[in-house]
């Protein structure tokens, strides 16, 4: 059984550029969502993705937008980067029925915007 | 709304001593609690949950948790350090309504030869 794999692991990026990060969830798990954790804190949801529809967001404008597909893999896209979205940022997936019990965090993609 | 502080940004032990990291929460209803370890350039790894069943919760690598609903604690502890177990620890709580985690700041452990 594999685990959570994001991609890339680093990432540099310009301001106002866009960025898509790449999530493959656990085998039998319907359920991504994306983290962002900047430097010093604890990750913040951003939204969640359940049989490819967005389904809750945290506080984050609509530049960061995502995607889910069929085998339940997502993208996380940003757009217009700016020097705050730096950070790690972290997919989480998980079956049904469990609910945030049963989240597997990725190790995570490190973006810095320059 | 949920919360979640943790009363210390950084413990420090000697390896063999006990480690205590403080966690208060504060939820309108019966929380489901969570220790998320992480690792430098690691993903977070669950240490335990609570989901209320029993108060004192039993997680991996010897740490426990017990929840405290008159102190809105749920503190972790381990009796005995290991150099292994520096890292950046954080006390979440879900958020029934949409299925997400809310992290607190976290604490780093340092573990002392």
């Amino acid at each position: 059984e594999t685990g959570v794999t994001q991609s890339p692991t680093h990432l540099i990026k310009t301001r106002g550029q866009q960025v898509t990060l790449r999530c493959s969830s656990q085998s039998g798990h319907n359920t991504v969502s994306w983290y962002q954790q900047a430097l010093g804190q604890g990750p913040q949801f951003i939204f969640q993705y359940y049989r490819e529809e967005e389904n809750g967001r945290g506080n984050f404008p609509p530049r960061f937008s995502g995607l889910q597909f069929p085998n339940y893999s997502s993208e996380l896209n940003v757009n217009a980067l700016e020097l705050d979205d730096s950070a790690l940022y972290l997919c989480a997936s998980s079956s049904p029925g469990q609910g945030t019990s049963g989240y597997t965090f990725g190790s995570g993609t490190r973006l810095t915007v320059v | 709304a949920q919360s979640v502080t943790q009363l210390d940004s950084h413990v420090s032990v000697s390896e063999g001593t006990p480690v205590l990291l403080r966690c208060n929460y504060s939820s309108s209803y019966s929380p489901s609690l969570f220790w998320y370890v992480q690792h430098p350039n690691k993903g977070l790894q669950l240490l335990l949950k609570y989901t209320s069943a029993a108060t004192l919760v039993k997680g991996i690598n010897g740490f426990e948790a017990e929840f405290k609903k008159s102190e809105t604690s749920f503190h972790l502890t381990k009796p005995s350090a290991h150099m292994s177990d520096a890292a950046e620890y954080f006390c979440v709580v879900s958020d029934l309504n949409t299925d997400k985690l809310i992290f607190g700041t976290g604490t780093r452990l340092q573990v002392f030869p």
